[in-house]
């Protein structure tokens, strides 16, 4: 079965940090592109940060830019997310997405992992 | 970055019902579109890429269509399980935007 399955979110103090990961199976995840996507409660979807299935291309939204880094590890099949500098404006779920470069389209969703950032 | 504005916002609906929801781009982006369907606790998942393709596994009650800067989202009879909110995306560029949502409730 193709799965993603996100892991590390939690409750972290403004200015600290967190890393999540996603693993995946049921597919060759060094041949796909992979990227971040979040939700804060009760709104809408907002893409985070893209990685190409090498590694060697990365994109960020502004918002997180210069405090998130998005990396990957093809023979682990596992791709993560390290968030410094924490606010509480990225409080969300955050997914993880398969990107069929084929469709140009987001088809494969983890289930989610829920960043609250509170003191 | 490019703008995706959904309407309606919300949406309240019947079982058997044909709904349509538009999606307008800031800027013409081709076939890039797609729709996906999110219920509540639930992950995003993808019913429609490039403006008009039915994902696979996707009932065929779904359907999309435009391009350049105007899309729909058209569900012919609404089934009890539809009732979720729809978001459009552009794939035509990065960042990779999202439309603000559209909620279908039931009537």
């Amino acid at each position: 079965e193709v799965q993603l399955v996100e892991s590390g979110g939690g409750l972290v103090q403004p200015g600290g940090s967190l890393r999540l990961s996603c693993a995946a199976s049921g597919f060759t995840f060094s041949s796909y592109e992979m990227n971040w996507v979040r939700q804060a409660p009760g709104k809408g979807l907002e893409w985070v940060s893209y990685i190409s299935s090498s590694g060697s291309t990365i994109y960020y939204a502004d918002s997180v830019k210069g405090r998130f880094t998005i990396s990957r590890d093809n023979a682990k099949n596992s791709l993560y997310l390290q968030m410094n500098s924490l606010r509480a404006e990225d409080t969300a779920v955050y997914y993880c997405a398969r990107d069929d470069g084929d469709r140009d389209a987001f088809d494969i969703w983890g289930q989610g992992t829920m960043v609250t950032v509170s003191s | 970055d490019i703008q995706m504005t959904q309407s309606p916002s919300s949406l309240s609906a019947s079982v058997g019902d044909r709904v349509t929801i538009t999606c307008r781009a800031s800027q013409s982006i081709s076939s890039y579109l797609n729709w996906y369907q999110q219920k509540p606790g639930k992950a995003p998942k993808l019913l429609i890429y490039a403006a008009s393709s039915l994902q696979s596994g996707v009932p065929s009650r779904f359907s999309g269509s435009g391009s350049g800067t105007d899309f729909t989202l058209t569900i012919s009879s609404l089934q009890p399980e539809d009732f979720a909110t729809y978001y459009c995306q552009q794939s035509y560029s990065t960042p990779r935007t999202f439309g603000q949502g559209t909620r279908l409730e039931i009537k």
